[in-house]
């Protein structure tokens, strides 16, 4: 029983394509989130999203663009690909109501642009 | 100067002994704060939660909030080969609106329990 799945789980491409990173939750959650690990392990919030309306926003170039068609989906599309971008991207949810330090986060998708 | 700093070891510690992780943070807002568990090449897992400033225990596990300190600590007893993994601390202001669910992590700390 997968929780948080993401897809793809590995991801290698070039810079300057456009990807996408694909979420989906079977908890009935309604909060859906996108973090960012970089290679020290640093884990930072990107977007959250509840019942499909954009939350929480961080400083991020618009070249990340989040969608979530359903509570329980969550994608993220990055377009022209840089260096910087490398990394692993988690998917978290979570459900309101004063539970949202109660993430459950997805395998990652790691993200290697060359 | 990060919210949330945290020291990132590596620690190696022999089977058996008392593990002591810390985070100190700057931002006096943060009222949740968690400890998650993050096995290689897998995604972090929420182990402890404490809302405000006290003691949480469960099974080895005992987390502490200090918040005039500004300090927090997990705690492991007894420490296990299968408590390998990196341990993040991550706070939260809580409360609605665009805090809500926004979770600031610390860098984590690599553990290792060797038998």
């Amino acid at each position: 029983d997968t929780a948080v799945s993401q897809t793809p789980k590995y991801l290698v491409t070039q810079m300057g394509n456009d990807k996408s990173i694909k979420c989906e939750q079977n908890l009935g959650h309604d909060t859906m989130y996108w973090y960012k690990q970089d290679s020290k392990k640093f884990l930072k919030i990107m977007f959250s999203y509840n019942n499909k309306e954009l939350i929480i926003n961080e400083t991020v170039p618009n070249r990340f663009s989040p969608k979530s068609p359903d509570k329980a989906h969550l994608n993220l599309h990055i377009n022209s690909l840089e260096l910087g971008d490398s990394a692993v991207y988690f998917c978290a949810s979570s459900l309101t109501g004063g539970r949202g330090y109660e993430q459950y986060f997805g395998p990652g998708t790691r993200l290697t642009v060359t | 100067q990060k919210e949330v700093e945290q020291d990132p070891g590596p620690l190696s510690v022999p089977e058996g002994a008392i593990v002591s992780l810390n985070c100190t943070y700057s931002n006096s807002a943060f009222q949740y704060f968690m400890w998650y568990r993050q096995y290689s090449r897998k995604g972090p897992e929420l182990l402890m939660y404490t809302y405000s400033s006290g003691n949480k225990e469960d099974g080895r596990f005992t987390a502490q909030v200090d918040k005039s300190s500004k300090y927090i600590s997990l705690f492991i007893r007894d420490s296990q080969p299968s408590d390998s993994a990196t341990y993040l601390c991550a706070m939260s202001a809580g409360a609605g609106g665009t805090s809500y669910g926004k979770l600031t992590f610390g860098q984590g700390t690599i553990l290792t329990v060797h038998p």
